[in-house]
């Protein structure tokens, strides 16, 4: 299994461009998630996904989109990126029966936006 | 006040050293807690869950005292390998998720 992936690992974008963050697992796990993870800031969870078809927002969606169309991808869509946006993302999956904590997150993508 | 406070270290620490941390939590009704390890640059992957009488994997011990809100990890005979930065994770309520994050304590074990 190659688990939770994620791509780009690295990403520039300029202010107003927008872009897809890719995830996949392979593991048929039902929940999805994404956070991003700031110095000095706890994880943060942006949106999640309890299914395909199924999606809700997190702490901090603004500027995010999402969607689910299958149990295996969820990728996460930056509108019109701004330099508040600079992070370093992570997607996250586990299975229903799992408690909520006990989760797998991918390798991250870097995003900088200047 | 931040719903989940850890001390960010770095705690330095020689080979074979017992090291501890706590982690603080603010909501009472927080049901579950969890740590996770995070080496530079790399994902979180957890480390173990915390229960309520304790747990125990191999060097690594995680307690709960849910009367003064805190959690917390003991690392004995502490390798290099274990140099990372340890995530506290609190689940606040039930349903879905609403996992709260911890910054973070790192640890340097040294030669």
């Amino acid at each position: 299994n190659a688990g939770v992936t994620q791509t780009p690992k690295f990403q520039v974008l300029k202010t107003g461009q927008s872009m897809t963050l890719q995830c996949a697992q392979d593991m048929n796990h039902e929940y999805m998630s994404w956070y991003r993870q700031d110095p000095g800031m706890g994880l943060r969870l942006i949106h999640y996904s309890v299914g395909a078809g199924i999606t809700d927002q997190g702490e901090v969606p603004n500027g995010y989109n999402v969607s689910r169309s299958t149990t295996e991808d969820f990728p996460l869509r930056l509108l019109s990126a701004a330099p508040s946006q600079t992070s370093v993302y992570f997607c996250a999956s586990r299975s229903p029966g799992q408690p909520a904590g006990e989760q797998y997150f991918g390798p991250g993508t870097r995003l900088t936006v200047t | 006040r931040k719903e989940v406070e850890q001390d960010p270290g770095p705690f330095n620490v020689p080979e074979g050293a017992t090291v501890a941390f706590n982690c603080t939590y603010s909501n009472s009704a927080s049901q579950s807690f969890f740590w996770y390890r995070q080496d530079c640059r790399k994902e979180p992957k957890l480390l173990m869950s915390v229960y309520s009488s304790g747990n125990e994997d191999g060097r690594f011990t995680a307690q709960l005292n849910r009367a003064s809100q805190y959690i917390s990890l003991l690392i004995r005979d502490s390798k290099l390998s274990d140099s990372a930065t340890y995530l506290c994770v609190v689940n606040s309520v039930t349903g879905f998720q609403k996992l709260v994050f911890g910054t973070g304590t790192r640890l340097l074990v040294s030669p």
